[in-house]
């Protein structure tokens, strides 16, 4: 079946520093990648996506490229800010899977002023 | 605004004293689906839902039912809770099954 690893946290960066957050998968077929975000008490929110191998997703400064050679989609991020604090999901969909999200276990950032 | 809307945001109740938890998106999305978010466990889904009357089951589908009768509502109805069941659940909904995916707020359960 379809699986997400992601790298465990928590992560704890000082502002402005380089983050990434690894990701890796397994599925059947083609999936479509998702970075997910959840702030403090709230749902989570889609932050980027790629729906095919070589694609780039960003967005808020946030990045990430689909690899199919190596099946990874690590998330990136030049200059880290306080409001980054959340936690990150990598999250695969596969038509072959139920049309369901396949979720990591999430990696906690805390940025410090 | 386009939302997905969760009832209640909290709930402590007792083993055994059935609950419903509602759901409902103002976006006309085909697609929903209930997951549980459990410490260490990420997200993992419950039932999901194709469209009106067509629901099925997901990665961990026992001890809870869902219904859909109208394409905006989508409850999960607990029928005999337990302390398992203690989590924090989310609503997801999204024009088509291969599109990214809208999330409720949640919704904290606590089964004592």
């Amino acid at each position: 079946g379809n699986s997400v690893t992601q790298m465990e946290g928590p992560v704890t960066l000082s502002e402005e520093a380089f983050l990434t957050i690894n990701c890796t998968y397994t599925a059947t077929g083609y999936p479509s990648l998702f970075w997910y975000v959840q702030y403090p008490g709230e749902g989570l929110q889609l932050l980027l996506k790629a729906t095919k191998a070589d694609d780039k997703g960003s967005n808020k400064g946030f990045e990430a490229t689909y690899r199919k050679e190596t099946t990874s989609f690590h998330l990136e991020k030049g200059s880290v800010q306080v409001s980054d604090s959340a936690v990150y999901f990598c999250a695969l969909l596969s038509g072959g899977s139920n049309y369901k999200l396949t979720f990591g276990k999430g990696t906690l950032l805390t940025v410090n002023p | 605004e386009a939302q997905v809307t969760q009832n209640p945001r909290y709930l402590i109740t007792v083993t055994g004293k059935k609950l419903t938890v509602t759901c409902s998106q103002n976006m006309n999305h085909e697609y929903m689906s209930w997951y549980r978010q459990d410490p260490g466990l990420g997200l993992r889904q419950i039932y999901y839902s194709m469209n009106v009357e067509v629901t099925d089951k997901g990665d961990v589908p026992e001890g809870y039912k869902v219904s859909r009768k109208e394409k905006r509502n989508f409850p999960l109805i607990l029928e005999s809770p337990s302390p398992n069941q203690t989590s924090l659940y989310f609503c997801a909904s999204s024009q088509e099954p291969l599109q990214p995916q809208h999330f409720g707020d949640g919704t904290r359960l606590s089964i004592l």
